[in-house]
């Protein structure tokens, strides 16, 4: 079981970056899966989650609005799109696994995860 | 500021037995499971301890969790040098409607 991040680095405040993670190993349509974050320094923090069927999305207060989950089953790869970043959203973010098809509640896989720096 | 309450920082000598707490509230551990990450510096965490006190395959028997009430704890038995590592509790917040996490604690092997 494998999950690997890419696409993160720098980008100016108000700006756009869409992450992704490339899976392997396991039935990814048959798993929630979702994004978690740590700022330098800081804790973990859940950020978004969907479905295994894509038939739910699920985010955090911190980043509604601002962010969108996504996942393509047929190239097991769940995305997320950054809109409108803010300093605060520097951190390294993590795809995880979730344990069923809907359940996001824990994270049994972890990726090596991808670090976004938002500053002008 | 995390929800979930953990000790910023634990220690013990080679041997020890070691636990670290987390506190939280009825809308999450008091109504929930409990997890533990593991993770060392510059990696992804990684899942020790699901269900209050089920250790995934691989996980060393001297690794172990409770929980009562709104309060788990996670202990840690023959503490070794390779334990120093940030541990993380986690659990569902059915309030906020997602998982939340606690600060982490940062083990420190002496």
């Amino acid at each position: 079981v494998q999950l690997l991040e890419s696409g993160g680095g720098l980008v100016e405040p108000g700006g756009s970056l869409r992450l992704s993670c490339a899976a392997s190993g396991f039935g990814f349509g048959n798993y929630a899966m979702t994004w978690v974050r740590q700022a330098p320094g800081k804790g973990l923090e859940w950020v978004s989650a969907i479905t295994g069927g894509g038939d739910n999305t699920y985010y955090a207060d911190s980043v509604k609005g601002r962010f969108t989950i996504s996942r393509d089953n047929s190239k097991d790869t769940l995305y997320v799109q950054m809109n409108s970043l803010r300093v605060d959203d520097t951190a390294v973010y993590y795809c995880a696994k979730g344990p069923s098809y809907s359940d996001y509640d824990w994270f049994d896989t972890w990726g090596q995860g991808i670090l976004v720096t938002v500053s002008s | 500021q995390s929800v979930l309450t953990q000790p910023p920082s634990a220690s013990g000598t080679p041997g020890q037995r070691v636990t670290i707490s987390c506190s939280g509230s009825s809308s999450n551990m008091g109504s929930n499971f409990v997890y533990w990450y593991q993770q060392f510096p510059g990696s992804a965490p990684k899942l020790l301890i699901y269900r209050n006190n089920q250790r995934p395959s691989g996980v060393p028997d001297r690794f172990s969790g409770s929980k009562s009430g709104s309060s788990a704890s996670l202990a840690i038995s023959g503490l070794r040098s390779e334990d120093e590592a940030d541990y993380y509790c986690e659990a569902w917040d059915g309030s906020l409607s997602g998982p939340v996490f606690g600060g982490g604690t940062k083990l420190t092997v002496l």
